[in-house]
């Protein structure tokens, strides 16, 4: 199984900044297949980036993900208020199972 | 658009089991590899297991074999989630969830709204 560790746990910014968040996995994930979520309370996950670096649809270009084999980064380039959430990584490579991050909570300063 | 839409919260006793439903709307059903996820209160998202409904198999989670069920009814467009010997630590809420593409145990681009099971005596 594929254990993927996120950083930093709780991510602590103001409106306007740069966000960088980190995913590492516990072995190479084939093809890139890696996403990234957004969570709020009280709201079902939302999907964000697939594929490493591909923006789901409506996702706005402020998010952008990178990143190949163990190392992936989720990136907002200017927090808006609506983008402090929980962010989890999660990678679906071959045959289940899948996993997750245990989330990067991003915060208001 | 694929939508999906969970049954009800509930309340269930330690030592008990609950079904959870996922009705599917707007894409062909059997080809969906649907999951199942959830998060317990202050914790993070947990994978348990999906099925693809055409495979008539389902896969899970190492944590939960044993304890979940996971089927399909192809003539409804519903999949379910069966969680047995409940203790207090199962008290969380439960999504289903599905990719875009047939086939593919792929990134879940449509979530259901969640279902909150609590377990308490």
């Amino acid at each position: 199984e594929i254990v993927l560790t996120q950083s930093p746990g709780i991510l602590s910014l103001s409106p306007g900044e740069r966000a960088t968040l980190s995913c590492r996995a516990s072995q190479s994930i084939s093809s890139s297949f890696l996403a990234w979520y957004q969570h709020k309370p009280g709201q079902a996950p939302r999907l964000l980036i697939y594929g490493a670096s591909s923006r789901a649809t409506g996702i706005p270009d402020r998010f952008s993900g990178s990143g190949s084999g163990t190392d992936f980064t989720l990136t907002i380039s200017r927090l808006e208020p609506e983008d402090f959430a929980v962010y989890y990584c999660q990678q679906y490579a071959g045959s289940p199972p899948r996993t997750f991050g245990q989330g990067t909570k991003v915060e208001i300063k | 658009q694929v939508q999906l839409v969970q049954s009800g919260a509930e309340v269930k006793k330690p030592g008990s089991s609950v079904k959870v439903s996922c009705k599917v709307s707007g894409g062909t059903f059997a080809t969906y590899a649907i999951s199942w996820v959830r998060q317990a209160p202050g914790q993070g998202l947990e994978w348990m297991g999906g099925t693809i409904p055409m495979s008539g198999r389902a896969n899970y989670a190492e944590k939960f074999e044993g304890r979940i069920t996971i089927t399909a009814d192809e003539s409804t467009n519903t999949a379910y989630m069966d969680l047995s010997s409940l203790r207090s630590e199962d008290t969380a809420i439960y999504y289903c969830a599905t990719g875009a593409d047939a086939y593919i145990w792929g990134s879940l681009d449509y979530w259901g709204q969640g279902t909150l099971v609590t377990v308490s005596s």
